[in-house]
């Protein structure tokens, strides 16, 4: 069965200090990896996404994010947490090839607190 | 620039009765999923329409249905709702050209449903 493993529920970094949300996939194929931000009562906000191509992808907000084929990670990042980066997190990996599959499935997201 | 709108925000109902939810994709965008976020899960894919019809749909029964307009709008209808059915119903817009498509999918704020 296809799915995203997020196996911290939550990471506590310090103001200032670098911080990594962990995400990996069992899905067949070479699918497309994507990051969303929630706020609370609010919608699901687009970060980035890996397609192809460099690793290393950068999206908003100062995020970026490092792909490894061979551990099947996509690993969220940020050089210097801030405050209003407290909200959860979610994983999301699209099938892609082989067969019909337009669906995101999400991993169980993570909640990131940022300590001032 | 409008997002993806979805109405109502809020939604009281008791179980056994019937609920529509109500979305309009972001501006450009021809296709739209439905997703069901249960508290503190990831979400979870009900279906998706392109082209007013529904293309794929997740591991949800029957009573989950939907349509799409030919403005591109989009109604998600729950019927016999269970207290189980109590979640952030969330609608996302992309304009997929197919099954290579890499775009994004942008999702609204959701609709909260509470089934008693």
């Amino acid at each position: 069965a296809q799915s995203v493993a997020q196996p911290e529920d939550q990471v506590n970094v310090a103001e200032g200090n670098p911080l990594t949300v962990k995400c990996t996939y069992s899905v067949s194929g070479n699918p497309y990896l994507f990051w969303y931000v929630q706020y609370p009562n609010r919608g699901l906000q687009f970060l980035l996404k890996y397609i192809t191509g460099d690793n290393l992808v950068k999206g908003s907000y100062g995020f970026e994010a490092e792909f490894n084929k061979s551990q099947t990670s996509f690993h969220l990042k940020k050089p210097s947490a801030l405050v209003s980066d407290s909200a959860l997190y979610f994983c999301a990996v699209r099938p892609h090839g082989g067969y019909s599959n337009y669906q995101l499935i999400w991993g169980a997201g993570t909640k990131l607190i940022i300590k001032p | 620039d409008a997002g993806v709108t979805q109405s109502p925000t809020h939604l009281i109902k008791t179980r056994g009765q019937q609920v529509t939810l109500r979305c309009s994709p972001k501006s450009g965008h021809d296709t739209v999923s439905w997703y069901q976020q249960a508290l503190g899960q990831g979400p979870q894919f009900i279906f998706q329409y392109y082209e007013e019809e529904e293309r794929q749909r997740g591991n949800f029964p029957d009573r989950f249905s939907g349509h799409q307009f030919p403005n591109y709008s989009s109604e998600l209808n729950v019927n016999a709702l269970l207290l189980g059915d109590s979640a952030l119903y969330l609608c996302a817009s992309s304009l997929e050209a197919g099954l290579t498509s890499t775009d994004t999918q942008y999702f609204g704020p959701g609709t909260r449903l509470t089934v008693l």
